[in-house]
């Protein structure tokens, strides 16, 4: 059985640029959620993404958007980014629609940083 | 909006000794899952509450969910260095998917 991962696993950007971040999900799980971990802070929820279809958002701007492919992986989009972006990017799969009571399994995490 | 409180934010503990760490909810929760998260890591399942006044034990951990599903607490015993780490509660609102982690409790050991 393949746990969750992600590339890349540190990425350094400059305040304006895009990122773009992957996340293979665990074999079986159909749904991904993106929480973002400033640093000694809890993960805060980004969004989760059920099926291919956004399942649910946290307090994110729009410029933070995602996609799940049809093999379940997932993608991670910020647009012009600002300084406060830097953090790990953690990417969690779970089973059952929306991971909702299902524990989450969590990848490594990339660790992005914005100068 | 919701939000997950966790108390202390920091424990130094003796190795050998016991403590417990507090989570509370400004919402009902309908869940409260554990994880550990170790130095560099990422966090990592411990446990599910589900049920009110719900107490679970594993080994040295035991965890309780509050009789109005508001809050919870973690006690450990006999604290080993393997404990080392930051312990997050996360719950769920009823039929919401977004899992609010609390800011989590960092636990150092002295040997």
């Amino acid at each position: 059985e393949t746990g969750v991962t992600q590339s890349p696993t540190h990425l350094i950007k400059t305040r304006g640029q895009q990122v773009t971040l992957r996340c293979s999900s665990q074999s079986g799980h159909n749904t991904v959620s993106w929480y973002q971990q400033a640093l000694g802070q809890g993960p805060q929820f980004i969004f989760q993404y059920y099926r291919e279809e956004e399942n649910g958002r946290g307090n994110f701007p729009p410029r933070f958007s995602g996609l799940q492919f049809p093999n379940y992986s997932s993608e991670l989009n910020v647009n012009a980014l600002e300084l406060d972006d830097s953090a790990l990017y953690l990417c969690a799969s779970s089973p059952g629609r929306g991971g909702l009571g299902y524990e989450q399994y969590f990848g490594p995490g990339t660790r992005l940083t914005v100068t | 909006g919701q939000q997950v409180m966790q108390i202390p934010q920091y424990q130094h503990v003796q190795e050998g000794e016991d403590f417990t760490t507090y989570c509370n909810s400004s919402t009902t929760l309908s869940n409260i899952q554990w994880y550990k998260q170790r130095p560099g890591g990422h966090p990592v399942f411990l446990i599910q509450l589900v049920k009110s006044g719900e107490v679970k034990k594993q080994k040295r951990l035991t965890f309780q969910f509050g009789e109005a599903k508001k809050n919870s607490s973690l006690h450990i015993t006999a604290t080993q260095t393997t404990d080392v780490g930051t312990y997050f509660c996360a719950g769920h609102r009823s039929n919401d998917y977004k899992l609010s982690f609390g800011a989590g409790t960092t636990v150092t050991v002295r040997a």
